[in-house]
């Protein structure tokens, strides 16, 4: 089945523990993007990857890090999380169709960061 | 630059009666156009796409809109709700054709309410 893997569903952290939250996608996409959802703020970019090994911030890029160092994975790190990084974070992927086809989500991670 | 403008953050209907969720977009490029759903605790499924075809464009689960490019608007529409259309659509935009550009914009969503 096609799909995109986020792992965990719901984590729980205190203020400046590093975290990972992987993302994998079965599809060989080339584009790989990680979003967080507030409410009333909708979905927010955080970083995106075109293809490996080459990434670039969004719009909200401050206190994350991304790698991209294989086409099917692309984790996020919170090298110091803090209590504004409570958030629902999706990932996302699409394949280099020049606007043909949409995106397929992951189903989300919820953080909460104490 | 692109932008997505949905406005109503709230819509609230009766089971059996006609659905509108209203979006506006503005793009330097020929967009593509997506509606987006989101059950709760769930992840975004894709419900329709525009991608310069026919202008009206069926989704899933009765779903349709009309790309409008004199409007610039992609309104969502439904003839007859059901209990398990609720839940939070997003309307997304991004650059058609464009080359590397897959950057695409959400808007801010639209919460649908059902009423028995």
């Amino acid at each position: 089945e096609a799909q995109v893997t986020q792992n965990p569903r719901y984590l729980i952290t205190v203020t400046g523990k590093k975290l990972t939250v992987t993302c994998s996608q079965n599809m060989n996409h080339e584009y790989m993007s990680w979003y967080r959802q507030d409410p009333g703020l909708g979905l927010r970019q955080i970083y995106y990857s075109m293809n490996v090994e080459v990434t670039d911030k969004g719009d909200v890029p401050e206190g994350y890090k991304v790698s991209r160092k294989e086409k099917r994975n692309f984790p996020l790190i919170l090298e110091s999380p803090s209590p504004n990084q409570t958030s629902l974070y999706f990932c996302a992927s699409s394949s280099q169709d020049r606007g043909v086809y949409g995106y397929t989500f992951g189903s989300g991670t919820r953080l909460t960061v104490v | 630059a692109q932008s997505v403008t949905q406005l109503d953050s709230h819509v609230s209907v009766s089971e059996g009666t006609p659905v509108l969720l209203r979006c506006n977009y503005s793009s330097s490029y020929s967009p593509s156009l997506f509606w987006y759903v989101q059950h709760p605790n769930k992840g975004l499924q894709l419900l329709l796409k525009y991608t310069s075809a026919a202008t009206l464009v069926k989704g899933i689960n009765g779903f349709e809109a009309e790309f409008k490019k004199s409007e610039t608007s992609f309104h969502l529409t439904k003839p007859s709700a059901h209990m398990s259309d609720a839940a939070e659509y997003f309307c997304v935009v991004r650059p058609l054709g464009t080359g590397g550009s897959y950057i695409p914009t959400f808007g801010r969503g639209t919460s649908l309410i059902v009423h028995p």
